[in-house]
């Protein structure tokens, strides 16, 4: 049974990157699509953007400009670098699976989050 | 930018049906996803392409969708019921999910 967990620093300074990492247990990072979700606190969810085994990546059209996924099949893992960041990126960071059984996609599992604070 | 809307909040007395509504354009041509979201816990999926439920999911969730309106429908509903519940489509490759509707069982 696949199982993500994120790591990463909890606070980070305003106008620093975001750097925080998902580690894939039970399956190959490289066979599959992945996926980053935020959550700032109290809010709904946002998505973030998504890594497919063939190497693209699609982000939310607001963070584009800042947002950029990787994946490293040695470690079985995937990143999310978020560049800038003000308070606004404050938020608990979820990674997820990406399924899909064409043309049908949709996110199961998830992390359990991390949450990242921005503030000096 | 394409939206989903979804009320704020539902309420619905214990063993009654809970509606759960999501709308956006031409939603009926988009394959939704519906999410769980309980206090201090990651989300989960609940139900796929409209209707689909994944292995965990109770039987007495459903979904169904017509026109603009997508539903997440809870037979029964019982207080483990009580959550968030997301709706999440597809506008090309970009994700796009509703604001969420907090379900009270009461």
């Amino acid at each position: 049974q696949v199982q993500l967990q994120e790591s990463g620093p909890g606070l980070v300074k305003p106008s620093e990157t975001l750097s925080l990492t998902c580690t894939v247990s039970g399956d190959s990072v490289g066979g599959f699509h992945w996926t980053w979700i935020r959550q700032p606190p109290g809010k709904g969810l946002e998505w973030v953007g998504n890594i497919f085994y063939s190497g693209n990546t699609y982000y939310n059209p607001s963070l584009e400009s800042r947002v950029t996924l990787s994946v490293d099949t040695s470690k079985n893992q995937f990143s999310l670098k978020l560049s800038s960041v003000t308070s606004e990126d404050t938020a608990v960071y979820y990674c997820a699976r990406l399924k899909e059984y064409s043309p049908v996609k949709w996110f199961h599992p998830w992390g359990q989050g991390t949450l990242v604070t921005v503030s000096s | 930018s394409y939206e989903l809307t979804q009320a704020p909040s539902v309420s619905v007395s214990p063993g009654q049906t809970a509606s759960i509504p999501c709308s956006g354009e031409k939603l009926e041509n988009k394959y939704v996803n519906w999410y769980q979201q309980k206090p201090g816990q990651s989300p989960v999926l609940v139900m796929y392409l409209h209707s689909k439920r994944p292995s965990g999911t109770p039987e007495r969730f459903s979904g169904s969708t017509s026109g603009n309106t997508a539903s997440l429908i809870i037979g029964g509903t019982q207080a483990i019921d009580e959550a968030h519940y997301y709706c999440q489509a597809w506008d090309s490759n970009i994700v796009v999910f509703g604001g969420g509707t907090k379900l009270t069982v009461l």
